[in-house]
């Protein structure tokens, strides 16, 4: 089983839409949550990161953390074509200090 | 303020060469991480360091593979005897010392892409 599980997409929605990304977690005793976005050839981006349980809102993006059901979501409202990129899960676990990063979501804001 | 600085970013490379991918991590931070990205897959961290410190190599291959910090200068990766294997993006990310390692957020360099002939 991978520490972190993402849909490889690729998830298409038209402009303006709320784009719903999802991951899941092996390890329930994984503390720390991030998602990055990438766009083809360059290096990962920091979007946000959540600690706790809930929703946490940055702007257009939110991401929701439900540790008991171990996943970590990030939707994106008002989506724009600029949007259109691959967006990487990653976890810190319990123990031990690594980044496990899922294989990434590919999205493609339609315009 | 710059960001997190790698060279070179494009490296080309005859199977048997030595690869050394350098990495200057942001102002203030003083913690270092390597990974390493072959296309369609996820990045997979390889190496953990501070200052003069290896703090976790688990993800480093056995062999041909190193990896140093030292105390003046930028973070070494270096690869003996590529193979074409070897070729894939290899991005260092750094964070700050904040003494909460687990939480603390990784900021990306823009990555040396190394290609084995």
């Amino acid at each position: 089983q991978k520490e972190v599980e993402q849909n490889s997409g690729p998830l298409s929605v038209p402009e303006g839409a709320i784009a719903s990304l999802n991951c899941t977690y092996s390890d329930r005793g994984s503390q720390s949550f991030f998602w990055y976005r990438q766009y083809s050839g360059k290096s990962p981006e920091l979007i946000m990161f959540i600690y706790s349980n809930g929703d946490k809102e940055d702007g257009r993006f939110t991401a929701q953390l439900n540790k008991a059901s171990q996943y970590v979501s990030l939707l994106i409202r008002d989506s724009q074509p600029s949007d259109s990129a691959t967006y990487l899960c990653a976890v810190i676990r319990g123990t031990g200090n690594q980044f496990y990063f899922g294989t990434g979501t590919s999205l493609t804001v339609i315009p | 303020n710059a960001g997190v600085m790698q060279n070179p970013r494009h490296l080309v490379r005859r199977r048997g060469q030595e690869a050394r991918l350098r990495c200057s991590p942001m102002k203030g931070h003083s913690h270092v991480y390597w990974y390493r990205q072959l296309p369609e897959e996820g990045l997979k961290f390889m190496v953990y360091l501070q200052k003069e410190n290896i703090i976790d190599e688990s993800g480093m291959p056995k062999e041909r593979f190193s990896a140093e910090f030292p105390k003046e200068g930028p973070s070494i990766l270096r690869i003996q005897q590529v193979v074409r294997g070897d070729s894939a993006a290899y991005f260092c990310a750094s964070s700050p010392e904040s003494g909460l390692w687990n939480t603390d957020t990784q900021y990306f360099g823009p990555g040396t892409r190394l290609t084995v002939l």
